[in-house]
């Protein structure tokens, strides 16, 4: 069935250093691999995507580099800053299979 | 605000009644979603509509639960006779197929607590 494991489930930084997610899913039938951002007690918004007609994809400080071989996309975040602390959520597909979270705290 | 809105924010209720949730997807997105939220978790996916019709529901959506989206338009999610299980964020989310059909924007939630 459709599945998405995320890791690690909490991650600290210090402010200015780069901080990495990862998330490996068990069914290639998607193209669409989007990332969350939730601060505390708001909605999740998309901060970036990939499609998996391409290995990775940049915005800014935040990027997102998709293996379909291995299964598995990642979210990497560079220079931290304290206001990227939130929770960030990879999800799978268009009716989004969601991964657990990762908690990131970017401390200054 | 040309947002997901739904309504109400907040819902307290006691075991054994019903509750009713709406969302206003964004204007002309034909595509409406509707995922449970619990602390800690990830958002999971409910069930969706394209248009007036519900195309797929989850096998988490019990026959205690029940969405409509009778014009195209608004959705409304029911939960009857609602147990202290149900107690979660509701999140709504819309999507349109002329233009990315897959990038969906989320509303604000509707957080239930059932006591």
């Amino acid at each position: 069935g459709e599945n998405v494991e995320q890791h690690p489930s909490t991650l600290s930084v210090q402010e200015g250093d780069s901080a990495v997610i990862k998330c490996t899913y068990s069914d290639s039938a998607s193209n669409y691999f989007p990332w969350y951002k939730q601060e505390l007690g708001k909605r999740p918004q998309l901060i970036i995507d990939i499609r998996s007609n391409v290995g990775e994809k940049k915005d800014q400080r935040i990027a997102v580099t998709l293996n379909k071989t291995a299964k598995h996309f990642s979210l990497h975040i560079t220079e931290t800053q304290p206001e990227d602390s939130a929770v960030y959520f990879c999800a799978w597909g268009g009716k989004s299979t969601f991964g657990d979270g990762t908690t990131l705290t970017v401390k200054p | 605000d040309t947002g997901v809105s739904q309504d109400p924010r907040h819902k307290i209720t006691k075991r054994g009644q019903n509750v009713t949730f709406r969302c206003d997807p964004i204007s002309e997105h034909n595509r409406l979603y509707w995922y449970r939220q619990t602390l800690g978790q990830g958002p999971e996916f409910l069930t969706y509509f394209q248009n007036e019709a519900q195309l797929e529901k989850s096998r988490l959506l019990s026959d205690r639960f029940s969405a409509e989206r009778p014009k195209g338009s608004f959705s409304t999610l029911e939960i009857q006779r609602t147990e202290q299980g149900d107690s979660a964020m509701y999140l709504c989310a819309s999507s349109s197929d002329r233009e990315d059909v897959e990038t969906q924007y989320f509303g604000p939630g509707t957080r239930l607590l059932v006591l």
